[in-house]
């Protein structure tokens, strides 16, 4: 089976760097994309990982290490609008479904 | 392009009724998806369209689950007979299958309530 596990909640202030972790389990891997929800709204994303090493997309960097089953994203000068859940999830077989983290709660205070 | 549209957005229904969504996919996307998601938890798979084709269908999708692409554009995703644990959020999602790999683009979602 697949699983992805995350912290469930993480805590930051304005202008902070947070990072959340992401591993996981699976049978197959093509490779790691991140996603942002906000209550109530569609799943966005973010990046995506299919190699090792760092993918940078302005304030948001993802990290892969296929050998650790291991990734991470960062966010850099957070902002209060950052506050979300966001979701790891690894892309997986030939129709490129995605298999979901629980997700990680994102609360940005001042 | 206005981006992945589903309707109703919202849907309340008795138990044991059936409900049908929709899903309109950003154009010219031949790859289609529908996801479901309950409270704090992630998306889950569903099942797969390539263009009119449905070609992977999870176990979650029980007997009482059809879903429908009829010529490769819109989608259907109907409930038979709903029971309380129906209730969550089903997603669709899009994307066009160029080059190794492109995102997947999701609808604001349909949020089903059983009572």
């Amino acid at each position: 089976g697949q699983s992805l596990e995350q912290p469930s909640e993480v805590t930051a202030v304005e202008g902070a760097i947070v990072q959340i972790n992401c591993t996981y389990q699976t049978s197959g891997f093509y490779g790691l994309s991140w996603y942002q929800q906000h209550d109530g709204g569609a799943p966005t994303f973010l990046s995506y990982n299919a190699l090792d090493g760092l993918e940078e997309t302005g304030r948001f960097s993802s990290f892969l290490s296929r050998s650790d089953s291991y990734g991470y994203l960062l966010l850099q000068e957070l902002q209060m609008k950052d506050s979300a859940s966001y979701f790891c999830a690894v892309r997986w077989g030939n129709t490129d479904k995605l298999i979901f983290g629980t997700g990680t709660r994102l609360q940005v205070f001042p | 392009d206005t981006g992945v549209s589903q309707d109703p957005r919202h849907k309340i229904t008795k138990r044991g009724q059936n409900v049908t969504f929709r899903c309109d996919p950003i154009s010219e996307h031949n790859r289609l998806y529908w996801y479901r998601q309950t409270l704090g938890q992630g998306p889950e798979f569903l099942t797969y369209f390539q263009n009119e084709a449905q070609l992977e269908k999870s176990r979650l999708l029980s007997d009482r689950f059809s879903a429908e692409r009829p010529k490769g554009s819109f989608s259907t995703l109907e409930i038979q007979r709903t029971e309380q644990g129906d209730s969550a959020m089903y997603l669709c999602a899009s994307s066009p299958r160029t080059g190794p790999y492109t995102e997947a683009f999701f609808g604001q979602g349909t949020r089903l309530t059983v009572v």
